[in-house]
């Protein structure tokens, strides 16, 4: 069975800290993939990155990185130089690259509340 | 392009009352699936749609909760009759291709309180 834990319940940080989400997954597939989605205080969950579980490459978007290990199971985001409006709920979510009901469900961590305080 | 969009925003109902959940998927999106978060748990997945048809519905929590996707465009969630334990955000997603790396894009979710 497929399992995502994301030990952190919450994180308050300073403006213009750098911050990470730890994620861990646990999954007996070889090929998978990986997501971080974001909650703002609106509610919807908004898509941030998807890693297939062959490309270990670290991945860079602006103040946004993305840490992939396949030896310790982690896919660890950070924030530097967090801002005020990074402040939300951060979801990491797994899914199997073949499903033999053809589903491709998510299975997701808890989720880790950041707040940016001023 | 419009993303997945469900109405109602917030529902409060009775024990025993019925309600029922919309989601509009993106225009072109053949999956659909619902998900649900029941309060300091996790985004947990009750079920997946390929145009009209149930692709995986092992999620569905019991014989309360009905899902249909009439013409594969929309999808309506029923729960009846609610009970507490159903209240929660119900989140519906929809994505292009049946396939484990195709991105899943979410909606607002719908905030279920059941009294």
């Amino acid at each position: 069975a497929q399992k995502v834990t994301q030990a952190q319940t919450e994180i308050s940080v300073v403006e213009k800290e750098d911050v990470t989400l730890d994620c861990v997954y646990e999954t007996r597939d070889t090929t998978y993939y990986l997501f971080w989605y974001k909650q703002p205080p609106s509610g919807e969950l908004v898509f941030l990155i998807r890693r297939n579980s062959f490309d270990e490459q670290n991945e860079i978007s602006g103040r946004y990185s993305w840490n992939f290990q396949k030896s310790t199971s982690s896919f660890n985001f950070t924030i530097t130089a967090s801002q005020v409006v990074d402040s939300a709920v951060y979801f990491c979510a797994l899914s199997e690259a073949y499903s033999g009901a053809g589903s491709y469900q998510l299975t997701f961590g808890k989720g880790t509340k950041l707040s940016v305080i001023p | 392009e419009a993303g997945v969009t469900q109405f109602p925003s917030h529902s409060v109902i009775e024990k025993g009352q019925t309600v029922t959940l919309r989601c509009d998927p993106i225009s072109g999106h053949d999956n659909l699936y619902w998900y649900r978060r029941v309060m300091g748990k996790e985004i947990k997945f009750l079920l997946h749609f390929v145009k009209e048809s149930k692709q995986d519905e092992s999620g569905m929590p019991n014989n309360r909760f009905l899902a249909e996707r009439t013409g594969g465009t929309y999808s309506t969630l029923k729960v009846q009759p609610a009970e507490l334990e159903d209240s929660g955000v119900y989140f519906c997603a929809s994505s292009w291709q049946t396939s484990g790396q195709e991105t899943q894009y979410f909606g607002p979710g719908t905030r279920l309180l059941v009294l």
